[in-house]
């Protein structure tokens, strides 16, 4: 079965520097996808970036970008330029078929004005 | 577009009592789908819909969890009888396709928080 670990359960970061939150997983297939999801206190959670496991190039959304090592299982977020609405539980997410998503565990992150 | 709306945002049961949690997913959207994230612990899928039809339910945890899907539309996800490790946060998703193939997602709920007493 897929699992999904997220070793950092809370990370802090100083507004306006760079944050980086790890993911590692687990599976034997060769074709699948990674998301990062991102969840507001109280506010539902939202798409952050988005990886299919046959590029090569590594996804990139504004401050928001991964590092995706597909040989050592490994799909990293760094947030750059971290503002105060980054703050948030960041999920990291698996996905080959069936529809159904595995998470990970989650990492708070903080951001210290 | 509106989002997936859940209703309620909040439910506070006792141990025995029979709880319903409402789904509302994007419409268009035929994919729906339930998770759960119990305290401290990784978001769990419990099951998915095809407009009515469940297409997977391997998630679901025990028989006193019933889901339904009536005409496709909203869903509902009743707890009869509520245990107390049944407390947790339960999260509703929609796609309008499947994910794979197509520069698709799954929007999720802002979720219900459950805690029985």
């Amino acid at each position: 079965a897929q699992t999904v670990t997220q070793s950092q359960p809370e990370m802090s970061v100083q507004e306006a520097e760079t944050v980086t939150l790890s993911c590692t997983y687990d599976t034997s297939e060769s074709d699948y996808y990674l998301f990062w999801y991102k969840q507001p206190p109280s506010r539902q959670m939202i798409l952050v970036i988005r990886q299919e496991a046959y590029k090569q190039q590594n996804a990139t959304e504004n401050r928001f970008s991964v590092n995706f090592q597909k040989a050592a299982k490994s799909f990293s977020l760094k947030i750059s330029d971290s503002q105060l609405g980054d703050a948030a539980m960041y999920f990291c997410a698996y996905f080959h078929a069936g529809n159904k998503l595995t998470f990970g565990g989650g990492t708070r992150v903080l951001v210290k004005p | 577009e509106a989002g997936v709306t859940q209703f309620p945002s909040h439910s506070v049961i006792e141990k025995g009592q029979t709880v319903t949690l409402r789904c509302d997913p994007i419409s268009g959207h035929d994919n729906l789908y339930w998770y759960r994230r119990v305290m401290g612990k990784e978001i769990k899928f419990l099951l998915h819909f095809v407009k009515e039809s469940k297409q997977d339910e391997s998630g679901m945890p025990n028989n006193r969890f019933l889901a339904e899907r009536t005409g496709g539309t909203y869903s509902t996800l009743k707890v009869q009888p509520a245990e107390l490790e049944d407390s947790g946060v339960y999260f509703c998703a929609s796609s309008r396709g499947p994910i794979a193939g197509a520069q698709e997602t799954q929007y999720f709920g802002p979720g219900t928080r459950l805690l029985v007493l």
